[in-house]
């Protein structure tokens, strides 16, 4: 159980562009998802909270209108860069909470590695 | 301001022998430390947690030891397997902010045959 899938797993695109990230919980329901960063040899960076039927919640320095997220039901949150550039390139993962032993352990999908050229 | 800190970059240790990977918090309102195993282009895969009303869980041959006063966690793996060698992120998190987690830096599993 606790399986979270990411679509698509990798994707290049050109400078402008905007490219979209799907991230679902595929046998439970998550009201909250999180979206990470993650650079060559660094660490996560959460760079923000998606909860459903709200806004998001963005990490300092993250800009909101460049990350759009979008949480429109229980399994499903979206992540879309938009105007892509260069230095957007990274491996961006999502996560879904769902509680385990009484606590709110979050759960991994496999990740997107956006190329911007 | 890293609140959670894996001060090893790296470990290589033998098969068969004990793998012990270190975290260090300076947060005192986290509660809920959880730790994660990585491997190249793929998302972290949950390993094992442990709530700070205790000082130790065991899964298997993962164990972890909390030490609140000290505020440090260790990950125990043994026997360590080949399989194992991939990257472990300790997180941690203050169950009253939203369940955000705040990672280590990874530290790098190297287990030889």
């Amino acid at each position: 159980g606790a399986v979270v899938s990411q679509h698509p797993s990798r994707v290049i695109c050109k400078s402008g562009t905007s490219v979209k990230i799907e991230c679902r919980s595929l046998d439970f329901q998550a009201t909250t998802m999180f979206w990470y960063r993650q650079f060559p040899k660094q660490s996560l960076m959460l760079m923000a909270t998606s909860n459903e039927g709200s806004k998001a919640t963005y990490e300092q320095g993250v800009e909101k209108d460049k990350f759009l997220i979008n949480h429109a039901s229980l399994t499903l949150s979206t992540l879309t860069v938009t105007s892509a550039h260069p230095e957007d390139s990274s491996f961006y993962i999502c996560s879904a909470s769902h509680f385990r032993g009484g606590k709110e352990t979050q759960y991994f999908g496999p990740g997107t590695r956006l190329l911007v050229l | 301001d890293q609140q959670v800190k894996q001060n090893s970059p790296s470990l290589s240790v033998q098969e068969g022998r004990i793998s012990i990977l270190n975290c260090d918090y300076t947060n005192s309102m986290f509660d809920y430390f959880l730790w994660y195993k990585k491997y190249p282009a793929e998302g972290p895969t949950f390993l094992i947690s442990i709530s700070s009303i205790k000082d130790k869980n065991e899964d298997g041959r993962f164990t972890v030891f909390l030490n609140k006063s000290a505020k440090h966690l260790s990950l125990h793996i043994v026997p360590s397997q080949p399989g194992d060698s991939a990257v472990y992120f300790c997180a941690a998190s203050d169950s009253g902010n939203t369940g955000k987690l705040i990672f280590g830096q990874g530290t790098t599993l190297q287990v030889k045959p």
